[in-house]
């Protein structure tokens, strides 16, 4: 069974402050997928990435894949309330699904 | 564009019933994934399909589950006989036929079995 692991399971911190949230696993993926999910909704692609060591920039969010391919993490400088969320990862896995990590919910107070 | 359109958005059921829940691609969309997420937890696979074919149902359960996604309409995935376990929110992604890493997602329906 794939696993991905992601830590923190749980993040509470204060407006303006940075985070790192880590993705890890045992296995290679081809690609990883960082997704944001909102209470009652579904997950909300927020970038993939697919070469090992890639690193990608969406605003204040910063993402990279690791050399081999079995880890990610996300970087948030400066955070908001608008940030709060689930935040997880995804890696393809048998070129037909995605597995999903255990997930990282992140509270950003005001 | 109409985003993945799933309904109904909540579901109740009593313990031995069935429940149905429905799944509409965006437009252009031939493949099909349905996700179950318990309370605190990530999304699990449970099958991927594409029209009038089942491609990989490995995260389905043996019993009481099926899912179909018909030439015409949208996918059903059906649980027979619910139980309280199966209580759970449910989503639906679909994506082109270029890749699995392309899914977009629909609100989810969350079942509660009584």
């Amino acid at each position: 069974t794939q696993l991905l692991e992601q830590s923190p399971q749980f993040l509470s911190i204060q407006e303006g402050e940075n985070l790192t949230v880590y993705c890890n696993s045992s296995s290679v993926f081809s690609s990883l997928q960082w997704y944001r999910q909102e209470p009652g909704e579904g997950p909300v692609l927020l970038v993939t990435v697919v070469t090992g060591g890639e690193v990608k920039k969406l605003k204040r969010l910063t993402f990279q894949f690791g050399d081999a391919r079995k880890d990610s993490s996300l970087h948030i400088t400066a955070a908001q309330p608008g940030d709060t969320g689930l935040y997880l990862c995804a890696g393809v896995y048998n070129t037909d699904k995605l597995i999903f990590g255990t997930g990282t919910r992140l509270q950003v107070f005001p | 564009n109409a985003g993945v359109m799933q309904n109904p958005r909540h579901l109740v059921r009593r313990r031995g019933q069935e429940a149905r829940l429905r799944c509409s691609p965006m437009k252009g969309h031939s493949h099909v994934y349905w996700y179950r997420q318990l309370p605190e937890e990530g999304l699990k696979f449970m099958v991927y399909l594409q029209k009038e074919n089942i491609i990989d149902e490995s995260g389905m359960p043996k019993e009481r589950f099926s899912a179909e996604f018909p030439k015409e309409g949208p996918s059903i995935l059906r649980i027979q006989q619910v139980v309280r376990g199966d209580s759970a929110a449910y989503f639906c992604a679909s994506s082109p036929p270029t890749g699995v890493e392309t899914q977009y997602f629909g609100p989810g329906t969350r079942l509660l079995v009584l």
